[in-house]
C-alpha cells in the first residue's frame, strides 16, 4: 500500500512565522502535490511538482513556496504565515498521469 | 474556467436506502473522473474512479456513471450501512495533470 506521510497532525504558529510543512511517499512516485481543505470550498491545489527540482503553481500559490530536493519529499513553506492560511493541508502523490493520487491524513495548521 | 460543481452538500438516507451525489464539469477534455471518501480525521481515500471510454463502473454497493455530452457524473451507493458516512469528494482531470476537486457532500447514514 501507498503510505504518503505528513509530518505533524496538528501545528500552531503565530503570524509571520516561517512555517515548514513536509511530506514522504513511499512508493517512488514521480508527482506530488500540496492542497488546502476549506469547508465548503473542497480541496484547493496549491502547487505540485512532477519531478525531483520541479514545481508548478496551482490555483492558490499566493503566500506559499514549494520544496522538492529528493524524490520522496515534498515540502510546503508559509513565508510569513498570516491568519487567512489557517487550514487544513493534504499532500498527495500520485505514479503518473490520470493514475490516482494518495493522500495523508492532513495536517491542521492554526495562524494566531 | 476549470470548475467541478458537486450536489448536494449534504445528505441524510436512512440506513437501507441508496444515496446518489452528483458532479458536472467544464471541460469537455476531462477524461479521468475519480471519487474520495474522507473519514473523520483522515486523508481523502480514494474508492472508485471512471476513465471517459466507458460509461459506467460497478464496485459491490458503489457504482459510478459518467455522461460525457452532458459533462455529468454521478456516485451511486446501495445498500447504505453506518460506515458509509464520511464526506464523498468527485474530482475531474483537467489539461496539465490536475485534479480539480467538487466541493464535498457530508452523507450522514442514520441506523
Amino acid at each position: 500500500d501507498v503510505k504518503v506521510t505528513q509530518s505533524s497532525r496538528y501545528l500552531v504558529k503565530r503570524t509571520g512565522e516561517k512555517v515548514f510543512l513536509e511530506c514522504v511517499q513511499d512508493m517512488d512516485h514521480e508527482n506530488m502535490f500540496w492542497y488546502r481543505q476549506d469547508p465548503g470550498l473542497g480541496l484547493r491545489l496549491i502547487y505540485f511538482s512532477y519531478d525531483v527540482k520541479m514545481k508548478e503553481k496551482g490555483d492558490i500559490p499566493e503566500g506559499y513556496s514549494v520544496s522538492r530536493e529528493k524524490k520522496e519529499r515534498f515540502s510546503l513553506i508559509l513565508e510569513s504565515a498570516s491568519t487567512n492560511q489557517t487550514s487544513m493541508y493534504l499532500c498527495a502523490s500520485r505514479n503518473v498521469l490520470d493514475q490516482p493520487q494518495h493522500f495523508g491524513d492532513g495536517t491542521r495548521l492554526s495562524i494566531l | 474556467g476549470e470548475n467541478v460543481e458537486q450536489h448536494p452538500s449534504t445528505l441524510s438516507v436512512q440506513e437501507g436506502d441508496s444515496a446518489v451525489i452528483k458532479c458536472t464539469y467544464s471541460d469537455s477534455a476531462s477524461n479521468y473522473f475519480p471519487w474520495y471518501k474522507q473519514e473523520l480525521g483522515k486523508g481523502p481515500q480514494l474508492i472508485i474512479d471512471i476513465r471517459s471510454n466507458v460509461g459506467e463502473k460497478k464496485d459491490q454497493r458503489i457504482a459510478v456513471t459518467l455522461n460525457k455530452t452532458a459533462k455529468h457524473f454521478s456516485l451511486h451507493i446501495t445498500e447504505t450501512q453506518p460506515e458509509d458516512s464520511a464526506v464523498y469528494f468527485c474530482a475531474a482531470s483537467y489539461p496539465g495533470g490536475k485534479l480539480i476537486f467538487g466541493q464535498g457532500t457530508e452523507l450522514s447514514v442514520k441506523p
